[in-house]
């Protein structure tokens, strides 16, 4: 089964709104998550760090006031795209690893639509 | 930061077909996976392969990090094989991993 659930799958927006993202460890605690934004026929790109208990780390680039993450706990850390534009439409993933190996496991995926 | 280079971009393949995927990279790196992404998305780990070579059914994956570059073998290619192939690769910390390029296969009947 699933080792990192994500929320929601699909979202569509109106250009101007916040959508909140959420990516769940199952079953294990993940200090470190981390999010991905993949344009169409792109690769995936980091965005950003997520630690639980302190503040996200972004990578170059990436907006923190637009896109904020919060990790309130060892199993969830969310992602905020705030005040979205129909450029933000994009495929955003997150990932964590078992304590126990070095396997990345991946959340499903959300495609978020700005309309 | 680490460059991670995969190819080819594009593959088309008749079904039972075998095929070599590559993935060169700029530096050197303590974690290396590869991962099939299916048409909806979704990531599927194949291999953990930092370094050696492991097989799983059809596909193999060989490391030679000395040489900084990984090659996936699929053979015997079905159509459910279809979708994009990426290598992600870290270095210190082997949770941050880069993602390369990535390598589009189709497979047709």
């Amino acid at each position: 089964g699933a080792v990192v659930s994500q929320h929601p799958s699909w979202v569509i927006c109106k250009s101007g709104t916040s959508v909140k993202i959420e990516c769940r460890s199952l079953d294990f605690q993940a200090t470190t998550m981390f999010w991905y934004r993949q344009f169409p026929k792109q690769s995936l790109m980091l965005m950003a760090t997520s630690n639980e208990g302190s503040k996200a780390t972004y990578e170059q680039g990436v907006e923190k006031d637009k896109f904020l993450i919060n990790h309130a706990s060892l199993t969830l850390s969310t992602l905020t795209v705030t005040s979205a534009h129909p450029e933000d439409s994009s495929f955003y993933i997150c990932s964590a690893v078992l304590n126990s190996g070095n396997t990345i496991y991946f959340g499903e995926g959300s495609w978020l639509t700005v309309v | 930061g680490i460059q991670v280079e995969q190819s080819p971009p594009d593959l088309i393949l008749q079904e039972g077909a075998n095929s070599t995927l590559r993935c060169n990279f700029s530096d050197s790196v303590n974690n290396l996976q590869w991962f099939h992404q299916n048409p909806w998305g979704q990531l599927i780990n194949l291999f953990y392969i930092p370094s050696g070579t492991k097989q799983n059914g059809r596909l193999s994956a060989t490391t030679v990090a000395t040489e900084r570059y990984s090659l996936l073998y699929i053979s015997s290619s079905q159509t459910t094989d279809s979708g994009v192939y990426f290598c992600a690769v870290g270095s210190g910390g082997y949770q941050k991993v880069t993602f390369g390029t990535g390598t589009k296969l189709q497979v047709i009947p």
